[in-house]
């Protein structure tokens, strides 16, 4: 079992529909973080957190550290949104993350 | 625009050439990173620089070369590579321990 799993893998919906996107952890941590991957290669980082919730424009990230769980929304869903979200945890306030597989998320017109 | 920059973008090279990658950055970050992301799998950390100093080397091959002259460039010298190689390789560079900044990535084909 990895230690940081994303669900689901992939996502197809259609613009203005609200998603989801969960990230799973099993090992205790300092921070997660919610990255995006368009596909020309490039990858954004969108969230950095360590509790309660983070909101930039249509995203916001939420993390229960107890559950070690996080979710990360999108509201009113674009296409432009279509890319990969890769969640990623530090372990310990090093430079070593862990990441997820990502979740590809592909938004219709 | 994240600020950090690659170059070249996209690279084809034969198992006997000697190539290098580039990377650098000016956002006053102290810590700089080769990533290795193949189809289909996450992100490998390969190597991690904090003050041009080397502070992870995660099992590469030593045909992968690492330089960093300063904190605002960072290398990766390939040579006698294998096809197995071929994948994207990012560079990133954060504050500290901080948020991730990535560039678009170098496109590596090994014939």
């Amino acid at each position: 079992k990895n230690e940081v799993e994303q669900s689901p893998q992939n996502l197809t919906a259609q613009e203005g529909e609200f998603i989801t996107i969960n990230c799973s952890y099993s090992v205790g941590i300092s921070a997660l973080h919610w990255l995006q991957q368009h596909p020309g290669g490039g990858i954004v980082s969108l969230f950095m957190l360590s509790s309660g919730k983070k909101k930039h424009g249509r995203l916001i990230a939420t993390i229960n550290i107890q559950e070690k769980h996080s979710s990360l929304h999108i509201t009113a869903s674009h296409p432009r949104d279509s890319a990969v979200y890769i969640c990623a945890v530090s372990p310990d306030s090093n430079y070593q993350l862990i990441w997820g597989a990502g979740t590809k998320l592909i938004i219709k017109p | 625009e994240t600020g950090v920059t690659q170059t070249p973008r996209h690279l084809v090279m034969g198992m006997t050439n000697k190539k290098s990658l580039k990377c650098e950055q000016h956002l006053g970050h102290n810590a700089m990173y080769w990533y290795k992301q193949s189809a289909k799998k996450p992100l490998e950390l390969m190597f991690v620089y904090n003050f041009k100093e080397q502070t992870e080397n995660n099992s590469v091959p030593s045909r992968f070369s690492p330089e960093c002259p300063n904190s605002s460039h960072l290398f990766l010298h390939l040579h006698t590579l294998q096809p197995e190689d071929s994948a994207l390789y990012l560079c990133a560079s954060s504050r500290g321990t901080g948020e991730l900044f990535f560039g678009e990535g170098s496109r590596l084909t090994v014939l």
